[in-house]
């Protein structure tokens, strides 16, 4: 089957550490996109790239980072400096070109800082 | 840029009642309107969505309807049942830039 995985589901993170999270997709998507949502909040972008090798921050890029080598992966690295860091990371991925806009999305990961 | 605001945040429906909820949007050049279900602890799944050439579009006991004069959009859930409940996202999209802009979400609760 296809789809989007994110892994891990949970993960806990020491004050001044960088944690990966991890997002694979065997969609053939082109496009891929990080979020954040706090509890009880809508989404909030993080960052996303529309091809291989080439992405752009979204509306919370800062203490975030993100790489794009191959077209099933989109990892994020939350950093130190982003201060506050707990909240649910979902990842999704859409076709481009094609007129099907519609996002697929992982199950997510929640990140809790300890 | 776009700018999507959802109505209610919170819904509460007996089962078997209706619910709705609306979007507005703001470009009107927006051409396609999805709907997202999340469950607790879950990613968004899409359930229904509608493109601009369509005034509304129905799927079993859901339904979305479009108007674009008035660029705002709909979300009718009939015969609602335990499991609708849940928080429910609109958003909206150009066709050129592939870039979803979501609502703030609805929390539905359906009660026995």
């Amino acid at each position: 089957d296809g789809g989007i995985t994110q892994s891990p589901k949970y993960l806990f993170r020491k004050e001044g550490q960088n944690v990966t999270l991890s997002c694979e997709q065997n969609l053939n998507h082109d496009a891929m996109y990080w979020y954040r949502q706090d509890p009880g909040q809508g989404l909030r972008l993080i960052y996303y790239s529309q091809i291989v090798n080439d992405f752009q921050k979204g509306d919370i890029a800062e203490g975030y980072s993100v790489s794009r080598e191959k077209k099933e992966s989109f990892p994020l690295t939350v950093t130190s400096a982003q201060k506050n860091p707990t909240a649910f990371y979902l990842c999704a991925s859409s076709a481009q070109g094609t007129g099907n806009y519609g996002y697929t999305f992982g199950s997510g990961t929640r990140l809790t800082v300890v | 840029g776009e700018n999507v605001e959802q109505h209610p945040s919170t819904l509460s429906v007996q089962e078997g009642d209706s619910a709705v909820i609306k979007c507005t949007y703001s470009d009107s050049a927006s051409n396609y309107f999805p709907w997202y279900k999340q469950e607790l602890g879950k990613g968004p799944q899409l359930i229904i969505d509608i493109r601009s050439n369509v005034g509304e579009k129905k799927d079993q006991r859901i339904a979305v309807t479009l108007n674009k004069t008035a660029k705002h959009f709909s979300l009718h859930i009939t015969e609602t049942q335990p499991e609708d409940s849940a928080v429910y996202f609109c958003a909206v999209i150009k066709a050129a830039g592939n870039k979803l802009t979501f609502g703030g979400g609805t929390r539905v609760l359906v009660k026995p």
